[in-house]
């Protein structure tokens, strides 16, 4: 069974750091691009960064250029997300998920669970 | 950014209608265009992808259609397992994804 589970959630104060998990099973992670998607409590989603399957290209929403920062371990099969200068608009449920891409575009299946993030004094 | 803008953003409807779901983009996205449907408390799910695609496994209640920058998501006959939250997104802008900002489909 494909299946994503985050992990590394929790308060945090605002300026503070966070690093997120994001272990991947049941397929071939190396072969897949991952994103991050998060979600502030009752709002839509937003997605947050990308990588490709080496680890050799990534890509970031302005809201986090310059503070967060998405990595990978092909050997671990594990996805991160390094969460610097955390801010209370941070705050939210992250998700990882798995990029799917064909003739036609990419998307994103599965996704995990979620991990919450709050940024609060 | 491309825009992606939903319609309605809330929904009331009953076991067995037919429902439609609209969403627009800001510039033509070709057929880059993908629908998600998230329950409360859960992470979303991919039900239609380029399009028009039913992801596996999905009920075939569920269509997509549109290219350029208008798009729907039709169910055909709501089950009481549909009433949730429905998203677009878009990738044609592969550096800068966007989702709609959601529909809440409801029981009346």
């Amino acid at each position: 069974e494909v299946q994503l589970v985050e992990s590394g959630g929790g308060l945090v104060q605002p300026g503070g750091s966070l690093r997120l998990s994001c272990a991947a099973s049941g397929f071939t992670f190396s072969s897949y691009w991952m994103h991050w998607v998060r979600q502030a409590p009752g709002k839509g989603l937003v997605w947050v960064s990308r990588i490709n399957s080496d680890g050799s290209s990534t890509s970031y929403a302005d809201s986090v250029k310059g503070r967060f920062t998405i990595s990978r371990d092909n050997a671990k099969n594990t996805l991160y997300l390094q969460m610097n200068s955390l801010r209370a608009e941070d705050t939210a449920v992250y998700y990882c998920a798995r990029d799917r891409r064909l003739t036609g575009g990419n998307w994103f299946d599965p996704w995990g669970q979620g991990t919450l993030v709050t940024v609060s004094s | 950014d491309i825009q992606m803008t939903q319609s309605p953003s809330s929904l009331s409807a009953s076991v067995g209608d037919r429902v439609t779901i609209t969403c627009r983009a800001s510039q033509s996205i070709s057929s880059y265009l993908n629908w998600y449907q998230q329950k409360p408390g859960k992470a979303p799910k991919l039900l239609i992808y380029a399009a028009s695609s039913l992801q596996s496994g999905v009920p075939s209640r569920f269509s997509g259609s549109g290219s350029g920058t208008d798009f729907t998501l039709t169910i055909s006959s709501l089950q009481p397992e549909d009433f949730a939250t429905y998203y677009c997104q878009q990738s044609y802008s592969t550096l800068a994804i966007t989702f709609g900002q959601g529909t809440r489909l409801e029981i009346k």
